[in-house]
């Protein structure tokens, strides 16, 4: 079965870090790019950050460029992403996806909760 | 950067009802859209791809249609099960719509 699950997500203040990570199974990892989308109570799905299947390219959106790092392991099928200078809007279910080329993202992890609040 | 935007953003619908969601891109995408449904507490699930190929598993009373800059997610027969919140998103830069969430009449 293909799988998804992240973890670390916690409560952490204003200012504060985090690493999040995805572990992977029931496919070749390092066939694929992954991405991290997040969305925060109530509100709709935002892309965040994507890797290339060899760690080579990423990207990120505007509101967390030079602030997240979007990283990989292929030889632990994990993806990770490295979140600093937090902000309250930051706050969001993080999940990450499975970039399936032009079929879109599938699938998707249940997601993680980070809480940035003082 | 491309924008998405979905009408309507709200749709209150009852069981058997015919149902169609649009998505409207601010500028050409060809065929690189995607739908997701979004049920509450869980994890959104790919429906289609490539504007308007279903993805397995998903039944047949959902389709999607369109190029260019409009889109639509058809739900032929709405089921109690479908009720939930539906995205677009564009393949070019992953941005996702707004979303519709279709809720019970």
């Amino acid at each position: 079965e293909v799988q998804l699950v992240e973890s670390g997500g916690v409560v952490v203040q204003p200012g504060g870090s985090l690493r999040l990570s995805c572990a992977a199974s029931g496919f070749t990892f390092d066939d694929y790019t992954m991405h991290w989308v997040r969305q925060a109570p109530g509100k709709g799905l935002e892309w965040v950050s994507l890797i290339s299947w060899d760690g080579g390219s990423t990207y990120y959106a505007d509101s967390v460029k030079g602030r997240f790092t979007i990283s990989r392991d292929n030889s632990k099928n994990s993806l990770y992403l490295q979140m600093n200078s937090l902000r309250t809007e930051d706050t969001a279910l993080y999940y990450c996806a499975r970039y399936f080329g032009p079929k879109g993202f599938d699938p998707w992890g249940q997601g993680t909760l980070v809480t940035v609040s003082s | 950067d491309i924008q998405l935007t979905q009408s309507p953003s709200f749709l209150s619908a009852s069981v058997g009802d015919r149902v169609t969601i649009t998505c409207r891109a601010s500028q050409g995408i060809s065929s690189y859209l995607a739908w997701y449904q979004q049920k509450p507490g869980k994890a959104p699930k790919l429906l289609i791809y490539a504007a308007s190929t279903l993805q397995s598993g998903v039944p047949s009373r959902f389709s999607g249609s369109g190029s260019g800059t409009e889109f639509t997610l058809t739900i032929s027969s709405l089921q109690p099960e479908d009720f939930a919140t539906y995205y677009c998103q564009q393949l070019n830069s992953y941005l996702f719509g707004p979303g519709t969430k279709v809720d019970i009449k």
